[in-house]
This record gives C-alpha cells, sequence and structure tokens, in this order.
C-alpha cells in the first residue's frame, strides 16, 4: 500500500515484545497531546491523549508518558502485535489555540512475528 | 470505518485542469478540517471549519478553494496547481471545533493527488 513520510525513525520489534517510541514536542506552553497511528493506505487513528497536568496515562495496551521538563512524550505499546505495525505520530496543541494541532514527523514500527 | 468518507482515493491532474475533492461524515460532528500530508512534511493543517463557517486558513495558497455547504460536507477546489502540491489530503472531523480530552478528531482515509 502507499505511504507518506518515507525518511522516517523505524523502530523494529518482535511480536510480544514491548515497544517504545519518542516524540520531542516543540513549546513548553502546549498543555494537551494526542498519540496516532496510521496504516499504510489509512488515515490517522486517534489512540491515547494527555493533558499536560498529568504525566502518566494508560490505556488498552497503551501508555503515554510526559515529561515536561525535557519537553518529551513517550508511547509504551505492551506485548506488540503484527496489527500495530503503522506509522505512530504525536501532536501538541499549543496553550495559544484550542484547536490548531502541530504534528511530529511519526516513527514507522514495523512488528515481526 | 472512521464514519469520515473522501472521494476520489486517487487522483492524477494535470497543472491546468480543475478538480474536486469531496468529504462526507457522517458523525453529526459541527467542525471539519482539510490537513495536508507529504512526503518530505509532518501533517499540515490547512483549513478548518465550524458550523460551516471557516475560522481557519493557515496560509494555503489561493489554488486550494474549501467550501462547506452545510456541516456534514467539505469539498476542496484545486486549481492550477503545481507537481510540489501532489500529497495525501486528508479531511477529519470533531465534535465541537476545540481539540480536548474526549472531543476527537476522526479522519478519513484521505485523497492521494497527483500533479503532473
Amino acid at each position: 500500500g502507499e505511504s507518506v513520510g518515507l525518511h522516517l525513525p523505524t523502530l523494529s520489534v518482535q511480536e510480544g515484545d514491548n515497544s517504545i517510541i519518542n516524540c520531542a514536542y516543540s513549546n513548553s506552553a502546549s498543555d494537551y497531546f494526542i498519540w496516532y497511528k496510521q496504516e499504510s493506505g489509512k488515515g490517522p487513528q486517534f489512540i491515547i491523549d494527555i493533558r499536560s497536568n498529568m504525566d502518566k496515562r494508560q490505556g488498552q495496551r497503551v501508555t503515554v508518558l510526559l515529561n515536561k521538563t525535557v519537553k518529551h512524550l513517550s508511547l509504551q505499546i505492551a506485548a506488540t502485535q503484527p496489527g500495530d505495525s503503522a506509522v505512530y505520530f504525536c501532536a501538541e496543541l499549543f496553550g495559544g489555540s484550542n484547536y490548531k494541532l502541530t504534528f511530529g514527523k511519526g516513527t514507522l514500527l514495523t512488528v515481526n512475528p | 470505518e472512521t464514519g469520515v468518507t473522501q472521494t476520489p482515493r486517487h487522483l492524477v491532474m494535470g497543472m491546468t485542469n480543475k478538480k474536486s475533492l469531496k468529504c462526507e461524515q457522517h458523525l453529526g460532528h459541527n467542525a471539519m478540517y482539510w490537513y495536508k500530508q507529504s512526503a518530505k512534511k509532518p501533517l499540515e493543517l490547512m483549513f478548518v471549519y465550524s458550523l460551516e463557517e471557516r475560522v481557519e486558513n493557515n496560509s494555503v495558497p489561493s489554488r486550494f478553494s474549501p467550501e462547506c455547504p452545510n456541516s456534514s460536507h467539505l469539498f476542496l477546489h484545486l486549481h492550477t496547481l503545481q507537481p510540489e502540491d501532489s500529497a495525501l489530503y486528508l479531511c477529519a472531523s470533531s465534535q465541537e471545533i476545540e481539540v480536548y480530552s474526549g472531543n476527537t478528531i476522526y479522519f478519513g482515509e484521505g485523497s492521494w493527488l497527483t500533479v503532473v
């Protein structure tokens, strides 16, 4: 299928392993963050979000960690499955806007069976 | 199936052509968006509509012209494009324009545009 962002950071893991995808955000005033998953040939799909007053948030098999000191966001996927293979984007919402998301370049996750 | 449908999925057009991309959302949302996704840049916001009124034109050239006839439909009219406009154009919608926890943006699958 088609893909975008051909020159992406890549992460290759074995099925069953845990995956950690990192994102450095740009604006210390950003107060809301989202992780999206984009499979080949599809649009981005919401995974999990976190507000800046939190350090950690857990979902089903996913955890997002926020380190405001170093402006770093990470997405942890437990027991990674082949269906998790996709490009993962982080997005931040600047404090000055209530709708203008700024997206990161993305990381290509490949899960090997 | 996200509830946001885009047509056509693929479009090839010459630089002198006029074409349109169509988006329809079946979610009863009040806000709709156009994003551009190219190989060299992260996802970029182009236009935002809230209750059929345009609230954002993110420095997009006039050869891209959006239209929102009602809250369920969004068009992107294309005229005299350049090869560097070739990209994936994504439509999205959300219940309200403010992005916050619980007000997720839902994306369509995109329209692949190639300008020759």
